[in-house]
């Protein structure tokens, strides 16, 4: 029952490095999201999939892309790392995208940019 | 616009009492209504929701109301365990759109035996 599986679970990184948070699911779910939780703050969207080959910003998309080549992976980059991206970074995934929808979370990536 | 806010923590509660954690929302139109939970170490995993007014959601022992009249949707538990220790976020999401889910700042938990 692996659900959504995000690697790696920490990292550090200098300003101005690049990095890639991998995401895979493997229930099949069309929608893909990545998030960004700050300390004291709720969850913010960065970017989202609705199916394979279509991504689109959410919230805070600065300082990130995204690509969907596949209905398992969501990869997220980042290109040219700044202490301001230092947060826990979730991907989830749902089935659809109905206000009721359910979505499943992965456990987490925790990014720290000195 | 739509927000969710939620009572601040931590809150620190002995086992065996009741819980309340407080959530209120405002929103367009007529959202669907979310308790997330947290456990150390793990993603968020979903608690229970209702998806209309009066609506009451309920899993583990924990339930929340849908109150349309005081957009409240307040997470009660009658009596807590250790392993209800966890950060719970309220959330609530649009009926439109992929990108229409938007979170509380979550409420930390922690249970002492």
């Amino acid at each position: 029952n692996a659900g959504v599986t995000q690697t790696p679970k920490f990292r550090i990184l200098k300003i101005g490095q690049s990095m890639t948070l991998q995401c895979t699911q493997d229930m099949n779910h069309n929608y893909m999201y990545w998030y960004r939780q700050d300390p004291g703050m709720g969850l913010k969207l960065i970017y989202y999939s609705v199916g394979a080959g279509i991504t689109d910003k959410g919230e805070v998309p600065n300082g990130y892309n995204v690509s969907r080549s596949t209905t398992e992976d969501f990869p997220l980059r980042l290109e040219l790392a700044a202490p301001s991206q230092t947060s826990v970074y979730f991907c989830a995934s749902s089935s659809g995208q109905g206000a009721g929808e359910k979505l499943f979370f992965g456990s987490g990536t925790q990014l720290s940019v000195l | 616009g739509n927000s969710v806010t939620q009572m601040e923590g931590p809150v620190t509660l002995s086992e065996e009492a009741f819980l309340t954690i407080n959530c209120t929302y405002t929103a367009t139109g007529y959202p669907s209504l979310f308790w997330y939970v947290q456990y150390p170490g793990e993603g968020l995993q979903l608690l229970l929701k209702a998806t209309k007014a009066d609506d009451k959601g309920s899993n583990k022992g924990f339930e929340a109301t849908y109150r349309k009249e005081t957009t409240s949707f307040h997470l009660e538990k009658g009596s807590v365990q250790v392993s209800d220790s966890a950060v719970y976020f309220c959330a609530l999401a649009r009926q439109t759109g992929a990108n229409n889910l938007f979170f509380g700042t979550g409420t930390r938990l922690t249970v002492i035996p």
